[in-house]
């Protein structure tokens, strides 16, 4: 089993729809937790970062990390053409960890919406 | 604020020669990473400096792989005797510090594909 489950899509809505991507991880020990989103034939870049379960919201997005089940998620509202990328899950140890610097990545989701 | 950059873009180089990708980080960052995507997979961690610090080697795939940093700010990443199963994008980050850092800023990539 790998580390960090992402099922790859893809994924494709209509413009205004809520998406929802999701991880799931099987190493306790990852404490942060990122989602990237990736333009095609660009370097990921870094949308949410969320310490510890809970939800965390930034504008349309929202990060959902459930600990005990080890699983996050990703909410996109009100999406738009402009979110049609691949989106990223990345996980890392804690500060008390060794080499948690690391991110493990999951496969990524290719997302479209369509106009 | 200039980012993260690498060169070059694309690179197609035949069977069994050596190829060296270069990673320009942001100034001021003391932590650079090296990750691979292929396709279809998610990043694959590579190889991590810091500082003067030795650099974390764990993910590099064979002894054909190596990376140096030069003066704590460029870095080159050489594949020698390249094989087909190289071919992927290498993605190159840098961080502030590296340890428990929030982002790591990610270059373009080099799409490397080996004939």
């Amino acid at each position: 089993q790998k580390e960090v489950e992402q099922d790859p899509g893809p994924l494709s809505v209509p413009e205004g729809a809520i998406v929802s991507l999701n991880c799931t991880y099987s190493n306790s020990a990852f404490q942060y937790f990122m989602w990237y989103r990736q333009y095609s034939r660009k370097g990921p870049e870094l949308l949410m970062y969320t310490y510890s379960s809970g939800n965390k919201e930034d504008g349309r997005f929202t990060a959902q990390v459930d600990k005990s089940s080890k699983y996050i998620s990703l909410f996109i509202r009100d999406s738009q053409p402009s979110d049609s990328a691949t989106y990223l899950c990345a996980m890392r140890g804690g500060p008390s960890g060794g080499s948690n610097y690391k991110l493990t990545f999951g496969k990524g989701t290719l997302l479209t919406v369509n106009p | 604020g200039a980012g993260v950059s690498q060169s070059p873009s694309n690179k197609v180089t035949e069977k069994g020669k050596d190829v060296e990708l270069r990673c320009d980080p942001i100034s001021g960052h003391t932590a650079l990473y090296w990750y691979r995507q292929s396709l279809g997979q998610g990043l694959e961690f590579l190889i991590y400096f810091q500082g003067n610090s030795a650099p974390d080697k764990s993910g590099l795939p064979s002894d054909r792989f190596s990376a140096e940093r030069t003066g704590g700010s460029v870095s080159t990443l050489t594949i020698q005797r390249t094989q087909q199963e190289d071919s992927a994008v290498y993605l190159c980050a840098s961080s502030r510090s590296g340890v428990d850092d929030r982002e790591q800023y990610f270059g373009p990539g080099t799409r490397l594909t080996v004939t």
